[in-house]
């Protein structure tokens, strides 16, 4: 199984600004994907990121808004930018290589005041 | 359309009893599907999963029935006990040779085993 570490664990973080949540794996994987969960929802896929290459978003999320790094196979990053109250929720980071299971952060819970 | 739905949203178990998620899907090409335990403040964890070529598949205390042609699939955790209360997933993914589906997941069902 895959180690995920998540940082930071949570935040509070003035409307306007920007927060960089990382996400770091203790083996290098293939793909890595970035969620969102609202409180008491289900989880929304953000993106899905691959080492080399741009980030695919889902329907409803864009790149200006969620920029995406991967610069190595255990490394990436996601950036919630000019944070409103709306973006208030817990940012999850899954890992999974082809054929294996998903593996999760702990999350980020963000709250935007 | 790759939908989820999963029921009860709530679930009220006392300890010793058998708590039942039922979840139905549409997409018929999904063939892997796993179960997701949350606890408060942390990421989803596996419980077990199943793929449809077995009815189905036991792990300790849980187990998940799956009916193909209904297109639907249940857990069950047997003897519940205080510790499991958490938020439980249903999920489903495809898998293309040589390539990967995400992840759609249920609504959650958030379930609490009273002593």
């Amino acid at each position: 199984s895959a180690v995920i570490s998540q940082k930071p664990s949570r935040d509070i973080c003035q409307r306007g600004t920007s927060l960089t949540i990382q996400c770091q794996v203790d083996s290098q994987v293939t793909m890595m994907f970035w969620y969102r969960q609202q409180p008491g929802q289900s989880l929304t896929l953000i993106a899905t990121a691959n080492q080399g290459s741009e980030a695919t978003y889902e329907s409803g999320f864009v790149i200006d808004k969620f920029p995406i790094s991967r610069p190595n196979l255990t490394f990436s990053t996601l950036t919630v930018s000019n944070m409103s109250p709306e973006d208030s929720s817990i940012y999850l980071c899954s890992v999974r290589q082809f054929d294996t299971e998903a593996f999760f952060g702990q999350g980020t819970r963000l709250t935007v005041v | 359309q790759q939908q989820v739905k999963q029921s009860p949203q709530s679930l009220i178990v006392q300890k010793g009893g058998i708590s039942i998620i039922n979840c139905a899907y549409e997409n018929t090409a999904f063939d892997y599907f796993p179960w997701y335990q949350q606890f408060p403040g942390k990421g989803p964890a596996l419980l077990i999963a199943i793929r449809p070529d077995v009815s189905e598949k036991k792990e300790g205390r849980f187990t998940i029935s799956f009916n193909k042609s209904a297109k639907q699939f249940s857990l069950h955790i047997m003897d519940s006990q205080p510790g499991d209360s958490a938020t439980y997933f249903c999920a489903a993914s495809s898998s293309p040779s040589g390539g990967y589906q995400k992840v759609t997941f249920g609504t959650g069902t958030k379930l609490q085993v009273i002593p």
